[in-house]
């Protein structure tokens, strides 16, 4: 089992849809990114967490320790926010598989 | 400020051939990972320096792949001998300290096809 898992694998939504992605660990966790990888494209870091909640223009970030959840909201979502989205977990760097989101007009 | 520079951003070489990616990240930051992102797969870390330290190399193979952080700035990542199940694109990162809670920030990669 993955220490770091993410569902959906793969997400298509329309335009302005509200989107969710979550991703569950199993490991102890001095920090939470959420990463972004354009197709072709290099990752892009959108937020380290640790506790709480982050906010970014039209993206929200959410962990609960507790529960070893974290979520990843966009609002408004836009065509231009079709990527991949993966969660890691330090020390270890322990890295989800991704989500594909696509976003239609 | 400058990104995580990495080099060459393409290669091609046949199996059994030997190939060396290299990384400069961004001043300062004490921790430099390099990972493997095969297709369709999240990155796999391959090993981790802090300064000219090696942090973890768990999931390195070391029967055929090498790295080095001699000075503590800049990376080396070789592959000798080249396998087929070794394309993929190696990705360089750095942070400020290696616990995990500063923010990671990724070069461009470089990617490695095999034939």
């Amino acid at each position: 089992k993955n220490e770091v898992e993410q569902s959906p694998q793969n997400l298509t939504a329309q335009e302005g849809e509200f989107i969710t992605i979550n991703c569950s660990y199993s490991v102890g966790i001095s920090a939470l990114h959420w990463l972004q990888q354009h197709p072709g494209g290099g990752i892009v870091s959108l937020f380290m967490l640790s506790s709480g909640k982050k906010k970014h223009g039209r993206l929200i970030a959410t962990i609960n320790i507790q529960e070893k959840h974290s979520s990843l909201h966009i609002t408004a979502s836009h065509p231009r926010d079709s990527a991949v989205y993966i969660c890691a977990v330090g020390p270890r760097s322990a890295f989800g598989t991704g989500t594909r989101l696509t976003i239609i007009p | 400020e400058a990104g995580v520079a990495q080099s060459p951003r393409y290669k091609i070489i046949e199996k059994r051939q030997s190939v060396a990616f290299w990384c400069n990240p961004i001043s300062g930051h004490a921790t430099l990972y390099w990972y493997q992102q095969i297709l369709g797969q999240g990155p796999k870390l391959l090993i981790q320096f802090q300064n000219n330290g090696v942090v973890d190399d768990s999931q390195l193979p070391k029967d055929r792949f090498s790295a080095e952080r001699l000075k503590g700035v800049d990376s080396t990542l070789k592959i000798q001998p080249a396998k087929l199940e070794d394309s993929a694109v190696y990705l360089c990162a750095s942070s400020l300290e290696g616990t995990g809670a500063n923010v990671l920030t990724f070069g461009a990669g470089s990617r490695l096809t095999v034939l």
